[in-house]
């Protein structure tokens, strides 16, 4: 299994921009959730998915979007790209209706807002 | 807004020793779990304690949960360089299950 992949790893956006950052997993979980991790302040949970065609938000959601169509794709997307939006940001999932509450990190993207 | 707090911000030991650092939350839980991030790295599960367990052991890992003073700690004996590592507390609240809420870290360091 690759386990949670995201692509790109590292991204530059001029102000105003727009781009998707791509998450998949090949461990048919259920749940997936999207991150972001600035310094000194730990993750911050943008929005989540329990299942496809499923989504909600979490603490900082805005100026993002998401789906999720599919099992294994959660794509993010951001919709005009602001400085505040400089940080590094993880996809993780889970499968937590058959009691397995741990989440599974991908690598990150680290993006870059000028 | 950040669930845990971890104690302390930074912590520097030599191989051998034992590290030990805090996590404070403020709401009910139905798990903590503790994370590992090396340096430019995603983050790695290392343990996870439901809230009817007091105590947990994984490896040279060990994690204690007081649920009465919302607090949890974890033990790493016999530190390896390997160790070196920023590591987290994150909670998954009772009122809204699976959104973690993780806090700052603990960075810790060990030296050969």
């Amino acid at each position: 299994n690759a386990g949670v992949t995201q692509t790109p790893k590292f991204q530059v956006l001029k102000t105003g921009q727009s781009m998707t950052l791509q998450c998949a997993q090949d461990m048919n979980h259920e749940y997936m959730s999207w991150y972001r991790q600035d310094p000194g302040m730990g993750l911050r949970l943008i929005h989540y998915s329990v299942g496809a065609g499923i989504t909600d938000q979490g603490e900082v959601p805005n100026g993002y979007n998401v789906s999720r169509s599919t099992t294994e794709d959660f794509p993010l997307r951001l919709l005009s790209a602001a400085p505040s939006q400089t940080s590094v940001y993880f996809c993780a999932s889970s499968y937590p209706t058959q009691g397995r509450y741990e989440q599974y990190f991908g690598p990150g993207t680290r993006l870059t807002v000028t | 807004s950040q669930q845990g707090e971890e104690d302390p911000q930074a912590l520097s030991i030599q191989e051998g020793e034992n590290a030990t650092m805090n996590c404070s939350y403020k709401t009910s839980i139905n798990n903590l779990q503790w994370y590992r991030q090396n340096s430019g790295r995603g983050l790695v599960h290392l343990i996870l304690i439901r809230s009817n367990e007091r105590e947990k052991h994984s490896g040279r890992l060990r994690v204690t949960l007081d649920t009465s003073k919302k607090s949890s700690s974890l033990l790493i004996t016999a530190s390896r360089a390997a160790d070196t590592a920023s590591y987290f507390c994150a909670t998954d609240p009772t009122d809204s299950w699976g959104k973690l809420q993780f806090g700052a870290g603990t960075q810790v360091v060990v030296t050969p």
